[in-house]
């Protein structure tokens, strides 16, 4: 299947510092990519869709100056939190979206990164 | 509104079968997926479902009725790395994922 990358895999960093997450997608070209937050012990929560060339569109709730989300290759979208502070200590996944004809696979799906975690002191 | 129903949790012994069920009601239909996360790690996809039917893959199957809106994934020969978090997902008309809560699945020796 379709393989997609996250960097870094954990930080740890202070309040009020910004932290820059990479997704990427190692041999396929995705042109929509999805960012979502998961909280322990609870579902996933999309946070935004990002697509290639143009600005992410956001969910409710969640803000995009805070969270600024940069999809300026196929292969590649950035997240970074801005100010981050404890309450923004989470896992963070993306996944990208596969669409028939791509990487060799015949369905729409998505494939997730292997999360990155958050923690903010 | 859009709304994916899932158990939230279930217990099976190993060698056993289990079969978690998925309820939805979405705006738009473009396929159902499932897929399992291990705690701590990010999911990863088992199965799509876009037509009704029942598609086997090794010893998971998963199955789709859309006219009653309702999958299952299907678990045979259960064995001790099966535990994990199971997670239903619709595709929406504008190609968006709904996610359910998961279905945390214990396994008993």
């Amino acid at each position: 299947g379709a393989v997609v990358s996250q960097h870094p895999s954990w930080v740890i960093c202070k309040s009020g510092t910004s932290v820059k997450i990479e997704c990427r997608s190692l041999d396929f070209q995705a042109t929509t990519m999805f960012w979502y937050r998961q909280f322990p012990k609870q579902s996933l929560m999309l946070m935004a869709t990002s697509n290639e060339g143009s600005k992410a569109t956001y969910e409710q709730g969640v803000e995009k100056d805070k969270f600024l989300i940069n999809h300026a290759s196929l292969t590649l979208s950035t997240l970074t939190v801005t100010s981050a502070h404890p309450e923004d200590s989470s896992f963070y996944i993306c996944s990208a979206r596969v669409t028939p004809g791509l990487a060799g696979g015949p369905q729409e799906t998505q494939y997730f990164g292997p999360g990155t975690r958050l923690l903010v002191l | 509104g859009q709304n994916i129903d899932q158990p939230t949790e279930m217990t099976a012994t190993e060698g056993a079968i289990v079969q978690i069920n998925c309820t939805y009601q979405t705006s738009g239909f473009n396929g159902l997926f499932w897929y399992q996360q291990h705690a701590g790690e990010a999911p990863t996809f088992l199965s799509y479902n876009v037509l009704d039917g029942l598609e086997e893959k090794g010893r998971f199957s998963s199955f789709l009725s859309r006219s009653k809106g309702y999958s299952y994934l299907l678990l045979k020969e259960l064995q001790m790395k099966d535990s994990a978090s199971y997670l239903c997902a619709v595709m929406d008309s504008n190609y968006q994922l709904i996610w359910g809560a998961g279905t945390k699945l214990i396994i008993k020796p």
